[in-house]
């Protein structure tokens, strides 16, 4: 069966520091990959979008950035982060093709707080 | 531009009644799927129903169906017969052609003993 591991749980990071998520899925190949960021109390927004190994989307202008090194691993990435990079962060996996009802699976979420 | 409208950020339903979440879409592909998720206060996401553009029935799981009026472009998700457990945050996403999935701001569901 598949499954996806993200870590970790929580993170309390300073302004200014890096950050490293990663996100790995086991049991499927070449899934299209995720990364969401969801503010307290608000809805997903999709940060990332990888359908292979090197191909990253980048949906929303920020100082955050991702890759994708093998077929299911997924890394979201900041060289400084920014207090508003606060929240919570949850990568998912899906097969390709709209044709599927295939949903996203999602991950447990890191909480990032940014202080 | 693809979007998700959930136009009622908070909800308080009587337990063991029915409930409606509202959800409206908008995109010019014509095929697309509508996908309904539930947030429970822990953060895990846990899909609850199915609908594809071509399906030509409401989808149903359980005490879950969507009413699906694709003239409207909406996909509203009913509860039967709701639980204290319902309660959660709800989600719409729908998934377009390019495979980019998008999500609502959520309905915040508070089932009432």
């Amino acid at each position: 069966s598949q499954t996806i591991h993200q870590w970790p749980a929580t993170l309390v990071q300073p302004v200014g520091s890096p950050l490293s998520l990663e996100c790995t899925v086991e049991g499927t190949s070449n899934p299209n990959l995720y990364w969401y960021r969801q503010a307290a109390g608000r809805g997903l927004q999709l940060l990332f979008y990888s359908v292979g190994i090197g191909q990253i989307s980048s949906e929303v202008p920020q100082n955050l950035s991702a890759s994708r090194p093998q077929d299911r691993q997924f890394i979201l990435s900041s060289k400084k982060l920014l207090l508003s990079d606060s929240g919570f962060y949850l990568c998912a996996w899906s097969v390709i093709g709209v044709g599927s009802n295939s949903p996203l699976h999602f991950g447990n979420g890191t909480r990032l707080t940014v202080t | 531009a693809q979007k998700i409208t959930q136009t009622q950020p908070g909800m308080f339903v009587q337990e063991k009644e029915a409930v409606t979440l509202d959800c409206t879409y908008d995109t010019s592909d014509q095929s697309y799927g509508l996908f309904w998720y539930k947030q429970p206060s822990s953060g895990e996401m846990i899909f609850l129903i199915y609908q594809g553009s071509y399906d030509e029935q409401n989808a149903t799981e359980g005490r879950y169906s969507l009413n699906f009026q694709k003239a409207r472009k909406s996909a509203n998700l009913v509860i039967s017969a709701s639980q204290l457990g319902d309660s959660a945050m709800y989600f719409c996403a729908m998934r377009p052609l390019d495979d980019k999935i998008i999500f609502g701001k959520g309905t915040r569901l508070h089932i009432l003993p």
